[in-house]
Order: structure tokens, then C-alpha cells, then sequence
């Protein structure tokens, strides 16, 4: 089982909905991470929080909006995607960001499959 | 920024043989080295991580890592293979700063045969 839970499990969408992934996790952890990742690729950087707060966008599309209500709570709307932003995305959480926790790793959850039509 | 290089994208194995999965980073500074693994449709699983206290990292399920810091080498070994063994691994290094992300290698898939 994993401590981070997302929602949902898989999700396809046309290409003029707006849909929204959930992210969720108990472990008090103050970073929180959205990355994507294409079939037989490894995954790559999205977006960084970091006590709610968006500390790295990595020249994301804005179809993608990031938004940490909360230090529990990570979400990724999606809005106006295209077909090749079919890919699983993937949450992970740290204890918190900067030098003293370097060697935290980062726990991930199962990921949302997207499908985008 | 520091990086990973996974020699090898395919390795495979008979079951009870040794498992060599092989990362080398750059970085002329120690580095934050972890060993994640991926099953089918299934999220990244950590399986060891380097912490300088030690260079041998022994980690879950029988895996276990030796950092060589003369040959710029993080590699993955477990002694005897188990068709459960079979999945995606990724080596990865955590940059430092306060950006702290995570980056990855392109992965091995473990293939595990009778």
C-alpha cells in the first residue's frame, strides 16, 4: 500500500474538457511533487510545492495548473490537453525541500493514467 | 545539474541468478543517490537510498547497492533472481540546493526467465 493516494486510478478526457487529478497524503510531509511519465521513458518534473507554495515549474504548459490548497492536498487541473499529454502522472512527497533533508527520498503514489482523446 | 547514466536499458536474468543493474553519476561532489523500482501500472517504490555513513546500502527484497566514489558508480545487485524481480528500476540523484528535485536515469527493465 502507499502512503500517497491519487485520484483517480485512470481518466480519459477529450481535448475541451476540464479535468482535475487529486493528490493526497497523512505523512506531514511539507513537499509535494506532480511528474510525468511517457510509456518506457522515466519520469520527469512537473512542478514542485514547498509549504504550499510553487517552488519549481518546469516550463510546464499552462493547460497544466498546479494548486496545493493545503500541505495534505496536491491537485493538477487540466484544461484544453492534446493528445500527446497522454501519460501517467505520478505525486510523490518529501519531508520538505533544502540541504538538511537531501537524502529524503521521495515517496510516490500508484499515479493517475491519462488518456487524452 | 547533477545526473545518472543507466548502462543497459534490457538486462535478463534466470531465476536464481545474480542481478547486475549498473548507475553511474556525475557529480564531483557526494551525491544523493537512490534505487527506485516500477511493477506494470504501479507507482516508483523506493528500493535503497546512499547516505554516506556506509558504502554498501542494503535495501529491500535482497537488493542492495556499493557507492564507488573512484569510479563514479551506484550499482544495484541482488544475489539471486526471483521471477517477482521483474519490473522497471530506476537509479536517481537528488540535486542539491534548495531546489532539491529529483532526476532520474532512463531506467533498466529487469527481465527474470526459468
Amino acid at each position: 500500500d502507499t502512503e500517497v493516494t491519487q485520484t483517480p486510478k485512470h481518466l480519459v478526457m477529450g481535448m475541451t474538457n476540464k479535468k482535475s487529478l487529486k493528490c493526497e497524503q497523512h505523512m506531514g510531509h511539507r513537499a509535494m511533487y506532480w511528474y510525468k511519465q511517457k510509456a518506457k521513458k522515466p519520469p520527469e518534473l512537473m512542478f514542485v510545492y514547498s509549504y504550499e507554495k510553487l517552488s519549481i515549474n518546469e516550463s510546464v504548459p499552462s493547460r497544466f495548473s498546479p494548486e496545493c490548497p493545503n500541505s495534505s492536498l496536491l491537485n493538477l487541473h487540466l484544461h484544453a490537453l492534446q493528445p500527446e499529454d497522454s501519460a501517467l502522472y505520478l505525486c510523490a512527497s518529501s519531508p520538505r525541500q533544502g540541504d538538511s533533508v537531501k537524502n529524503s527520498p521521495l515517496h510516490f503514489g500508484n499515479g493517475t493514467r491519462l488518456t487524452v482523446t | 545539474a547533477q545526473s545518472v547514466t543507466q548502462l543497459g536499458s534490457h538486462v535478463s536474468v534466470s531465476e536464481g541468478a545474480l542481478v547486475l543493474l549498473r548507475c553511474n553519476y556525475s557529480s564531483s561532489v557526494p551525491p544523493y543517490l537512490f534505487w527506485y523500482v516500477q511493477y506494470p501500472n504501479q507507482g516508483l517504490q523506493l528500493l535503497l537510498k546512499y547516505t554516506s555513513a556506509a558504502t554498501l546500502v542494503k535495501g529491500i527484497n535482497g537488493f542492495e547497492a556499493e557507492f564507488k566514489k573512484s569510479e563514479t558508480s551506484f550499482h544495484l545487485t541482488k544475489p539471486s533472481a526471483h521471477m517477482s524481480d521483474a519490473a522497471e528500476y530506476f537509479c536517481a540523484v537528488r540535486n542539491t540546493g534548495t531546489a532539491s528535485k529529483l532526476t532520474f536515469g532512463t531506467g533498466t527493465r529487469l527481465q527474470v526467465t526459468l
